[in-house]
């Protein structure tokens, strides 16, 4: 079954301070990961997209990394901003002929001074 | 990166009446576009595929009576939501993909609140 799961669920951390998300999944055929950043009432931003053969980029204070042998991937958020609180989402696209996309449930984080 | 457009941001209306959601690609052209279905703390929830010129493909439990798609240009796509009922309350999204690098590009996003 084509499965994206993130964790932890929510996360609070003080401002400055670095933190780092987990996306697991269980999709194929894989086609690419992509982190996206959604603010409350908002429609979700791109973060990062890597294909198979990537295995980290960056976006800025944003660095995805990606493990396609054991499925996994991160996002590390460095010296984090009040404005970085949101949800953040992991969605996988598979490899098939027409464009399909697995969501990940998201990981709410807050930032707080 | 690729701008969408989704209009209204917002809008309340009556149960029984039909609202219409608009989301356009500003500068790219987009063959396939998705309409997403959000309730709160969950994550989106795809709703159909729409293609220009063809029928939406729409996804398992979606009433396509209801949700009526149509995608008539490569730069617009329109949600309607039918004889709309409290239930439909929701945060209605669309993206589209230009189709060269498979990046989805979301619009902001419609807070439909039915009274």
């Amino acid at each position: 079954k084509n499965q994206v799961e993130q964790s932890p669920q929510s996360l609070i951390i003080l401002e400055g301070k670095n933190c780092t998300l987990q996306c697991n999944y269980t999709v194929s055929p894989f086609s690419n990961l992509r982190w996206y950043k959604q603010d409350t009432g908002r429609g979700p931003v791109s973060l990062t997209i890597m294909t198979f053969s990537e295995n980290t980029k960056s976006n800025g204070r944003y660095t995805a990394t990606l493990d396609a042998d054991t499925k996994q991937s991160s996002l590390h958020i460095t010296a984090s901003q009040l404005s970085d609180s949101a949800s953040y989402i992991c969605v996988v696209g598979l490899k098939t002929s027409y464009d399909k996309v697995i969501f990940g449930p998201g990981t709410s984080l807050s930032v707080i001074p | 990166g690729a701008v969408v457009s989704q209009h209204p941001s917002w809008v309340i209306c009556k149960s029984g009446t039909s609202v219409k959601i608009e989301c356009r690609s500003l500068d790219f052209q987009a063959t396939t576009m998705f309409w997403y279905r959000q309730f709160p703390k969950q994550s989106l929830m795809l709703m159909a595929t729409s293609n220009e010129g063809s029928k939406a493909t729409y996804e398992q439990g979606v009433e396509k009576d209801k949700f009526l798609i149509n995608h008539a240009s490569l730069t617009l796509s329109t949600l309607t939501v039918t004889s709309a009922h409290p239930e439909d309350s929701s945060f209605y999204i669309c993206s589209a993909e230009d189709g060269l690098n498979t990046e989805a590009f979301f619009g902001q996003g419609t807070r439909l609140t039915v009274v």
